[in-house]
């Protein structure tokens, strides 16, 4: 079947510095590819994606690139702050009709001032 | 847009009652989801429908029954709570294919004494 494989966090970084979070995938196919961003206290929201291989995502800062050759969607922005304190889930939706969705566990992310 | 409107937003239950998890969505989306959020455990899949009429099991269905009798709404009955059904409750929905991306829920944060 398919998964999602996020870096195990938390992840506990200064403003202004860079950020990476990994995230690897096992699809038949070509999936589409998502980040989401979780705030305390709510549901999830999309932040960004990217649906075939090549594409880059990006929203608020945040980018991230579908790489099929290393089936790996990694999260990056180049200076967080701490209003992007949150935890970010890689999800996956397979190649077929309906796109069934697979999320990895989450990494909590923390920025402190 | 209200976007996903789920009710209630906190629930205290003893065991061995019944409940319905209010879920409705009015972007006129096929695919809706039920997901549960635990500590460390990610989110896990209930139920999913793919339209009217359409439901399907997930990863963790035991002891949930669904059914979508409209576009708008997927009710989650909880048929004899337990201790183990104590989590966060999100519904989520979006259009068909791979494509797209969820539009989630605040969430039903429930509580089984």
């Amino acid at each position: 079947g398919n998964s999602v494989t996020q870096m195990e966090g938390p992840v506990t970084l200064s403003e202004e510095a860079f950020l990476t979070i990994n995230c690897t995938y096992t699809a038949t196919g070509y999936p589409s590819l998502f980040w989401y961003v979780q705030y305390p206290g709510e549901g999830l929201q999309l932040l960004l994606k990217a649906t075939k291989a090549d594409d880059k995502g990006s929203n608020k800062g945040f980018e991230a690139t579908y790489r099929k050759e290393t089936t790996s969607f990694h999260l990056e922005k180049g200076s967080v702050q701490v209003s992007d304190s949150a935890v970010y889930f890689c999800a996956l939706s397979e190649n077929t009709n309906a796109g069934k969705s697979t999320f990895g566990d989450g990494t909590t992310l923390t920025v402190k001032p | 847009n209200a976007g996903v409107t789920q009710t209630p937003k906190f629930q205290v239950l003893k065991t061995g009652q019944s409940m319905t998890l209010q879920c409705a969505q009015d972007m006129n989306h096929e695919y809706m989801s039920w997901y549960r959020q635990d500590p460390g455990m990610g989110l896990r899949l209930i139920h999913y429908s793919v339209g009217a009429g359409i439901t399907d099991q997930g990863e963790v269905p035991n002891g949930y029954n669904v059914s979508r009798s409209t576009t708008e709404d997927f009710p989650l009955r909880l048929l004899s709570a337990a201790p183990s059904q104590t989590s966060v409750y999100f519904c989520a929905s979006r259009p068909l294919g791979r494509d797209y991306g969820y539009t989630f829920g605040s969430g039903t944060r429930l509580t089984v004494v």
